[in-house]
């Protein structure tokens, strides 16, 4: 089975810019988390999709949003963005049902984001 | 907030020794616990979890205990070899397994 796959892989942007990355989940799972990864602040959660609507949703901006369609994939957009948006984001996938014993989060590999 | 406190921050051991890492958290609702193992250029991968019902998780090498009353929960790595040498994140979450809260994580370290 193929695992989470998230494009573009690394990505470079200017202040101000805005930006898109995508997200594909494991087949079958309906829940996509994404979470920001720096070397400051960790891995922070910023908000998890399941069947196109938005469940939980962390401490970020309004400038962070995203999407879920039909088939699961997920988008993440970032408006205006800042220096200090530059990071690792990742995309975890799961069967996202709340089965006791039956949800695990997989991660994608990142896409890395750099702001000029 | 919730919030997830991990030590140390980092830890070097000998080929063969063991490694702990201890993690405690804040939200009495949380009753799921993943470890996340995480290396160069590559995103977390889960090497086990435990939940709240269950208070000791074993897999090979690795173990991972809980202690739900006093909120704390470790990974217990025995004869580490190099290629166990990465970072090491501890989480907690909600039933769904969703919305996770990180520690901070944990290099480890294993020289041979």
């Amino acid at each position: 089975k193929a695992g989470v796959t998230q494009t573009p892989r690394y990505l470079i942007k200017t202040r101000g810019q805005q930006v898109t990355l995508s997200c594909s989940p494991i087949s079958g799972h309906r829940s996509v988390s994404w979470y920001q990864q720096t070397p400051g602040q960790g891995l922070q959660f910023l908000f998890e999709y399941f069947s196109e609507t938005q469940r939980n949703k962390g401490n970020f901006p309004g400038r962070f949003s995203g999407r879920q369609f039909s088939n699961s994939r997920s988008e993440m957009n970032v408006s205006t963005l800042e220096l200090g948006d530059s990071a690792l984001y990742l995309c975890a996938s799961s069967l996202g049902l709340g089965l006791a014993g039956e949800e695990t989060q997989y991660f994608g590999p990142g896409t890395r984001l750099l702001v000029l | 907030g919730e919030n997830v406190e991990q030590h140390p921050s980092t830890l070097s051991v000998q080929e063969g020794d063991s490694a702990v890492i201890k993690c405690t958290y804040s939200d009495s609702a949380s009753n799921y616990f993943p470890w996340y193992k995480q290396e160069l250029g590559k995103g977390p991968q889960l090497i086990i979890d435990i939940r709240s019902n269950v208070g000791e998780k074993k897999d090979q090498r690795i173990a991972v205990t809980l202690n739900k009353t006093a909120k704390h929960f470790s990974l217990h790595i025995t004869e580490t070899q190099p290629e166990d040498s990465a970072v090491y994140f501890c989480a907690a979450g909600n039933q769904a397994g969703t919305a996770l809260i990180f520690g901070k994580g944990t290099t480890l370290s294993v020289s041979s």
